[in-house]
């Protein structure tokens, strides 16, 4: 997984698997996130969001789970696809500023 | 599906010339934010705009850095003196709530 300015993993999974990606944040006092989805060469992809009431949220083939606790985020993508392949990175808001960890790249083969 | 839209994709610019890139957000979005993304490292956050006025900026935000909306549907980043630790790609968003952001293409700059 990933944490706030560290260096970038790598994620290798098969086509069809479940992919988890897990970002640590650092400040308790956030209060949104989002998980975003770089692919080479563009920006980043709006994937899904949570708020710091919520502890699960889903989406198509996406879930987003936030451990406040443990100042944890995960993204879970069910049966990944190649088209899936990037770098995923997650985003945690304050006073309306959005700090990004590094990412993780996730790698799909067929 | 309306989306932001970045110009030029690449700039290449002498150091110490002045620089602006252009972007043009999402036309009923009224929060305006660029970022910058060094390669290889992650997205930064520089300035956030909002109803004509910088509402947030970063410490990379400095005297060199501007923005304007001039004409209600660009959003532009001036760099007055660019320097070589400037290239990276340059990332406008746009969004219609306090939150939620779609981000352009962006700007590749490279400065040499």
């Amino acid at each position: 997984g990933e944490s706030v300015g560290l260096h970038l993993p790598t994620l290798s999974v098969q086509e069809g698997d479940n992919s988890i990606i897990n970002c640590a944040y650092s400040n308790s006092a956030s209060d949104y996130f989002i998980w975003y989805k770089q692919e080479s060469g563009k920006g980043p992809q709006f994937i899904i969001d949570i708020r710091s009431n919520m502890d699960k949220r889903q989406g198509q083939r996406v879930t987003v789970l936030l451990n406040k606790t443990v100042k944890h985020l995960s993204l879970q993508i069910a049966a990944t696809q190649p088209g899936d392949s990037a770098v995923y990175f997650c985003a945690e808001n304050l006073d309306s500023t959005l700090t990004f960890g590094k990412g993780t790249m996730l790698l799909v083969s067929p | 599906e309306p989306e932001v839209t970045q110009t030029p994709s690449h700039q290449v610019t002498q150091m110490g010339q002045e620089v602006i890139l252009r972007c043009v957000p999402i036309s009923n979005h009224l929060y305006f934010y660029w970022y910058r993304q060094i390669l290889g490292q992650k997205v930064e956050f520089l300035v956030s705009f909002y109803n004509n006025e910088i509402s947030e900026k970063s410490e990379i935000f400095d005297d060199q850095f501007s923005v304007e909306r001039p004409d209600g549907s660009n959003f532009t980043l001036k760099i007055r003196s660019t320097k070589l630790e400037d290239s990276a790609m340059y990332f406008c968003a746009s969004g219609d709530a306090y939150n939620e952001q779609f981000f352009g293409p962006g700007t590749r700059l490279t400065v040499l």
